[in-house]
């Protein structure tokens, strides 16, 4: 399997531009998490799904932030209107539960610099 | 509100050393705790998972132990080599009102030297 899929892997854009992240789980995975980690804030959870439905998005910052799963093997992470402070590297993560397994693999990551 | 803190923020030590990482967290209500390495501009890689009924786990040259009770956790690497300079990071997950959202400690960067 290639593991989880982030692209692009570096965007830059300018402030009020509006970003996607685009994210593909590992085939059969059944939950898929948002993170974004900087160096004031570590590692955060933004949102995660399951079985495509969002399940717990308290970890969003704002409304300008919003993740769409519109199938199993697909999912978005946009940020309109796009702000210097929103600059991070923006991680998904996907696990099984149905095979008993808990642990989460981690894409390689977008990394996010607003201008 | 559960907070995951690890001590040192980073470490030098020769190679051959063996060392010990550590992870405090505040809510003793876990449902397992996970450590994982990043390497520079990559992601997250999962080592080892402890159940909150277990006391350690081992893999390879790496040791993971829990102590719930007293909100800690300690990273074991034996003899560590270059290969070992990463980030190491523990994760909690909580047994009620978390779901299977992980709370992140701030890290511990090692770096072994030759």
């Amino acid at each position: 399997d290639a593991g989880v899929i982030q692209s692009p892997r570096h965007e830059v854009t300018e402030m009020g531009q509006e970003v996607t992240l685009r994210c593909k789980p590992i085939s059969g995975h059944d939950y898929l998490f948002w993170y974004r980690q900087t160096m004031m804030r570590g590692l955060e959870l933004l949102i995660y799904f399951n079985n495509n439905v969002p399940i717990d998005d308290s970890g969003m910052p704002e409304d300008r932030f919003s993740a769409k799963m519109p199938n199993a093997s697909f999912s978005t992470l946009k940020i309109q209107p796009s702000e210097p402070r929103d600059s991070a590297v923006y991680f998904c993560a996907s696990s099984s539960h149905r095979t008993g397994g808990e642990t989460q693999y981690f894409g390689p990551g977008t990394r996010l610099l607003v201008l | 509100k559960q907070e995951v803190t690890q001590i040192p923020a980073a470490l030098s030590v020769p190679e051959g050393e063996n060392l010990v990482l550590n992870c405090s967290f505040t809510d003793s209500a876990i449902y397992n705790l996970q450590w994982f390495r990043q390497d520079p501009g990559k992601g997250l890689t999962s080592l080892l998972l402890i159940q909150s009924s277990q006391r350690e786990q081992t893999s390879g040259r790496l040791n993971a132990s829990l102590d719930k009770s007293s909100g800690r956790s300690t990273l074991y690497i034996a003899a560590s080599q270059p290969g070992d300079s990463a980030t190491y990071l523990c994760a909690v997950r909580m047994v009620t009102g978390g779901g299977n959202k992980l709370t992140f400690g701030t890290g511990t960067q090692l770096k072994v030297e030759l």
